[in-house]
């Protein structure tokens, strides 16, 4: 089983439309869940955070927390074309350990 | 304020020679990660420094691998007799509060 398990895509969304990105994850132990963007040839960069269950909202984007289910995602409402790229889930452990593991990534194309 | 930096941007080597990839963090940030991503994967930790010191270097997949950060500073990863497979864009990424900055990577290409 892998640590952090995503779907590999691509998911093709209409523009204007919900992308729903799923993640699970192994590590009970985990604490901190990450959900960082990649464009094709660029490097990840960070989108959301959360480190609580429940959902966490910021702009068009809605992280979403349930330790307890071992599963994380990401919402992006009124998608656009430039929200086409990779989105990777992240998870670590915390109190000084600070290893991060990646899932392998879903790709996302919003259709115009 | 400048970012993460990686050189160099790509290299080239032949199978069996020795590489030397370089990250320079963010001024101020005390952590620093290696990672390796190869196509359609996401990124794959190799080792995390906290300060001077490898506080985790247990994805390093053997000892053809190495890393150093002298000064707290700027890192080198090292890599001796490179194959085929150790192909990929090696990130560097350097650590604020939780979130990690990446750079722009290294393409490794080993022929």
């Amino acid at each position: 089983q892998k640590e952090v398990e995503q779907n590999s895509g691509p998911l093709s969304v209409p523009e204007g439309a919900i992308a729903s990105l799923n993640c699970t994850y192994s590590d009970r132990g985990s604490q901190s869940f990450f959900w960082y963007r990649q464009y094709s040839g660029k490097s990840p960069e960070l989108i959301m955070s959360i480190y609580s269950n429940g959902d966490k909202e910021d702009g068009r984007f809605t992280a979403q927390l349930n330790k307890a289910s071992q599963y994380v995602s990401l919402l992006i409402r009124d998608s656009q074309p430039s929200d086409s790229a990779t989105y990777l889930c992240a998870v670590s452990r915390t109190g000084g350990y600070q290893k991060v593991t990646f899932g392998t990534g879903t790709k996302l194309q919003v259709i115009p | 304020g400048a970012g993460v930096s990686q050189t160099p941007s790509n290299k080239v080597t032949e199978k069996g020679k020795y590489v030397e990839l370089r990250c320079d963090p963010i001024s101020g940030h005390t952590a620093l990660y290696w990672y390796r991503q190869s196509l359609g994967q996401g990124p794959e930790f190799l080792i995390y420094f906290q300060g001077t010191g490898a506080a985790d270097d247990s994805g390093l997949p053997n000892d053809r691998f190495f890393a150093v950060r002298p000064e707290g500073s700027v890192s080198t990863l090292k890599i001796q007799r490179t194959e085929r497979g150790d192909s990929a864009v090696y990130l560097c990424a350097s650590r604020y509060e939780n979130e990690q900055f990446f750079g722009p990577g290294t393409r490794l290409t080993v022929l």
